[in-house]
């Protein structure tokens, strides 16, 4: 049972580029969120999916694209990476909306 | 707009000792809060969670209890450990039909050996 599982680790991207963090959960969840951690902000979530087929914006959307692509796996995109966006990437999941959260370990993304 | 605020963002302790670690809200209409742990470089690991009809929840160690009226909840950590050592962060969940969690920014513990 791996959890919470995301790809890649480490990313380095130029301004302009784009790329698409993956992430899957075997844990049967209904609900997976992308959240972000900069230093002195604190987490924010990105996007959330309350359950397969739905996508909604969290408290920092602009830039980002989401895609459920089934139950297991919930993917975030970035169109024309910006050095805004420069940060830690976590992605969680829970049971039902509202449930206990399990994330996964992180991908640090660096655009320059 | 919900705020959630950790003080203080740092905190050192004596192994052995008990410490209670702080979480206020400035809305107190929440569904739950649940309490995380962080190591560097690396993911967050749920602790505890409660639900807002809830006072307090215990795993092991770890005591917390949640006050919605004075919007406050608080981590106990009984007998310190130098593996308790980690950034403790608590999270609320509004009771809107949103699932929009408030994280607060941490409070970075270091017991001494």
């Amino acid at each position: 049972n791996a959890g919470v599982t995301q790809t890649p680790k480490f990313q380095v991207l130029k301004t302009g580029q784009s790329m698409t963090l993956q992430c899957a959960q075997d844990m049967n969840h209904n609900s997976m969120y992308w959240y972000r951690q900069d230093p002195g902000m604190g987490l924010r979530l990105i996007y959330y999916s309350a359950s397969e087929g739905t996508t909604d914006k969290g408290e920092v959307p602009n830039g980002y694209n989401v895609s459920r692509l089934n139950k297991r796996e919930f993917s975030l995109r970035l169109e024309s990476a910006a050095p805004s966006q420069t940060s830690v990437y976590f992605c969680a999941s829970s049971r039902e909306i509202g449930d206990e959260q399990y994330f996964g370990p992180g991908t640090r993304l660096t655009v320059t | 707009k919900q705020e959630v605020t950790q003080i203080p963002a740092a905190l050192s302790v004596p192994e052995g000792e008990n410490l209670v670690l702080n979480c206020s809200f400035t809305d107190s209409a929440i569904y739950n809060l649940q309490w995380f742990r962080q190591d560097p470089g690396k993911g967050l690991t749920s602790l505890l969670l409660i639900q807002s009809s809830q006072r307090e929840q215990t795993s092991g160690r770890l005591n917390a209890s949640l006050d919605k009226s004075s919007g406050r909840s608080t981590l106990y950590i009984a007998a310190s450990q130098p593996g308790d050592s980690a950034t403790y962060l608590c999270a609320v969940r509004h009771s809107d039909r949103d699932d929009k969690i408030i994280f607060g920014k941490g409070t970075r513990l270091h017991i001494l050996p």
